[in-house]
Formats: structure tokens, sequence, C-alpha cells
């Protein structure tokens, strides 16, 4: 089937440890998306690429960083400079950045730092 | 400043009942897209409907459709006959040409029986 797989579903990190959330894409999408979503509150941009070894910061950059070396795959890191990285991460894809394409989501993975 | 305003936190509506959501946006484009997303409490983020900016009328898609007021830049979600399965979060998002997604705050629905 194709989709948007995140993983793990479920992340726990110790303070000052760098962790990397890993989303594949199997739809031959161009962009790709990552957000934060914390309780109760709206989704915010974290990163986002239109084409492979490309890559813009999003609303909320600072504290994670991101490659996209292949189409299928944009793993975001969050490294121990994020101050509070407890929330719940989606990562996202759309065939274009034009205005029509809907973007498709992963299941998300909750992170939670111990 | 905001790109995207949904100012009712929580709404609740009676089963069978209609509900609207409400929706308002920011952009000094002409040309644009506007997203109606639904979360429920499993996390998963499901689209449901697409307006863009060009198009004269109102998207519908089942039981969802969008009142657009491109004047008052406003871009409403209209339920009809609400059911307990469309208890969930509901998001309005904004694509500019050539951009990213934006997303707003939020509203969470609760139908009652």
């Amino acid at each position: 089937d194709g989709g948007i797989t995140q993983s793990p579903k479920y992340l726990f990190r110790k303070e000052g440890q760098n962790v990397t959330l890993s989303c594949e894409q199997n739809l031959n999408h161009d962009a790709m998306y990552w957000y934060r979503q914390d309780p109760g509150q709206g989704l915010r941009l974290i990163y986002y690429s239109q084409i492979v070894n490309d890559f813009q910061k999003g609303d909320i950059a600072e504290g994670y960083s991101v490659s996209r070396e292949k189409k299928e795959s944009f793993p975001l890191t969050v490294t121990s400079a994020q101050k509070n990285p407890t929330a719940f991460y989606l990562c996202a894809s759309s065939i274009s950045l034009r205005v029509n394409t809907e973007a498709f989501f992963g299941q998300g993975t909750r992170l939670t730092v111990v | 400043a905001q790109k995207i305003t949904q100012t009712q936190p929580g709404m609740f509506v009676q089963e069978k009942e209609a509900v609207t959501l409400d929706c308002t946006y920011d952009t000094s484009d002409q040309s644009y897209g506007l997203f109606w997303y639904k979360q429920p409490s499993s996390g998963e983020m499901i689209f449901l409907i697409y307006q863009g900016s060009y198009d004269e009328q109102n998207a519908t898609e089942g039981r969802y459709s969008l009142n657009f007021q491109k004047a008052r830049k406003s871009a409403n979600l209209v339920i009809s006959a609400s059911q307990l399965g469309d208890s969930a979060m509901y998001f309005c998002a904004l694509r500019e040409y050539g951009n990213k997604l934006v997303f707003g705050a939020g509203t969470i629905l609760r139908v009652k029986s």
C-alpha cells in the first residue's frame, strides 16, 4: 500500500541525547514536511523539503536538523539543543508545493524526554 | 501575523444536526488553496476537503462542505447530519503559491447523542 511510514510510534529520550525520527514515503512525492504538535495545540512547521538535497526551515527549526538524501526519506533529528522536545511529531508529503496539492500524513511519533 | 485563525477552541453539536467550524485566513496572494483536516484521538490527520482561491463554487465532499467567502477571507467547514464519529479535532490550513502548508490552532468538536 502507498503511504507514509513513521517510526517508531513511541520514543523515549534522556535529556542531553540526540534522537532521530524516521519518515519514509512510497507515494513518489517531491515535497516532505515535519510538524510538531503539543497537547491541544495546532501543527507547527519544523522543516520542509521541496526536492532531494534541498530543505528549508519552518517556523520552529531551532534544535532540529533534517536531511533529504533520497526522495523517499526525510529523517528528523531532535538535538540536545531543543529545550522542550516532548511532543507529537508528524511527517507529511505532497506531490509538490502547488496550491492545490493536499498533504498526506504519517501516523506520528510521540517523543517523551525522561 | 497569523495566517490562519480558528476562533472556536471547542464546539458541541447534537447528533444528526449540522455544525459550522470557522476559519479565517490572511494572504496577499491571488492564488492559494485552503484545506480542512480531521484529527481523531488516535492522532492521524485525515484530509477532508479542498477549496482553491479561483474556484467559483463552494467545495463539497459528502457530508462536508466549505462555505468560501473570498472577500471576507473566510473558509468555514460545514458538517451536515453530525455523527458520533465526527468527534475530533479539526484543522484549517492555507497553502500559498509555491509554499508550505500552514495550519490553524484547531477546533475540538464533540458530538452528543
